[in-house]
């Protein structure tokens, strides 16, 4: 069975930094790209990272470029998303999700960050 | 760039059918075979019902269609039921490895 569970989130001064991490069982990790979406609350879905399989591929969207770093571990089936100089409009739930997300069919439960002093 | 166009919201009674559009640009929707469509429950993560335009995931009931037409691609939901109630979101890919969202269309089943 697919699993994916984020682990990280919580509550982060304005300008702090996070790390979210993403645990992946049930497929072969190293052979999908690999993807953050962040939903505020009340809000829409917005597609935030994604990462090659080999890990030598990373894009992002503009808003956290250069502030965020996605990364992965495929020996630990692991995912991760750095996060620096945060602000309050990154405040959201995060979900990892397999795959690119136009053809996204597993993803995480999400693990939600807020950014207030 | 900015979020596809959805309707914020739409509604049918039990096995009507609704269509709900998502409207881009040629630089996403028009531009590409890559539109996808979302389903999510309040407090659930999404669950992906339509990709590349009109394909379905295995398991994905025939009731859910999916339809492209220039820059505006459509999801249709047939012969509605009570667990249809939830939002939607369409996603295209927007060219340079990047991806936009629809603004999300809350579905009612009256």
């Amino acid at each position: 069975e697919v699993q994916l569970v984020e682990s990280g989130g919580g509550l982060v001064q304005p300008g702090g930094s996070l790390r979210l991490s993403c645990a992946a069982s049930g497929f072969t990790f190293s052979s999908f790209w690999m993807s953050w979406v962040r939903q505020a609350p009340g809000k829409g879905l917005e597609w935030v990272a994604n990462i090659k399989q080999d890990g030598n591929e990373k894009y992002y969207v503009d808003s956290v470029r250069g502030r965020f770093t996605i990364s992965r571990d495929n020996a630990e089936n692991s995912l991760y998303l750095q996060m620096n100089s945060l602000r309050a409009d990154d405040t959201a739930v995060y979900y990892c999700t397999r795959g690119t997300v136009v053809g996204a069919t597993y993803w995480g439960q999400g693990t939600l960050v807020t950014v207030s002093s | 760039q900015s979020a596809l166009t959805q309707p914020p919201s739409a509604s049918g009674s039990p096995g009507q059918s609704v269509t709900i559009s998502c409207t881009g640009t040629s630089s996403d929707v028009g531009g590409y075979n890559y539109v996808s469509w979302y389903q999510q429950h309040p407090g659930k993560a999404p669950k992906l019902k339509i990709y590349e335009v009109s394909k379905r995931p295995s398991g994905v009931p025939d009731r859910f269609s999916g339809s492209k037409s220039g820059n505006t691609a459509s999801l249709t939901v047939s012969g509605l039921q009570a667990e249809d109630e939830a939002d939607y979101y369409c996603v295209s890919y927007a060219g340079s490895n990047n991806y936009v969202f629809g603004s999300g269309t809350k579905v009612t089943v009256l």
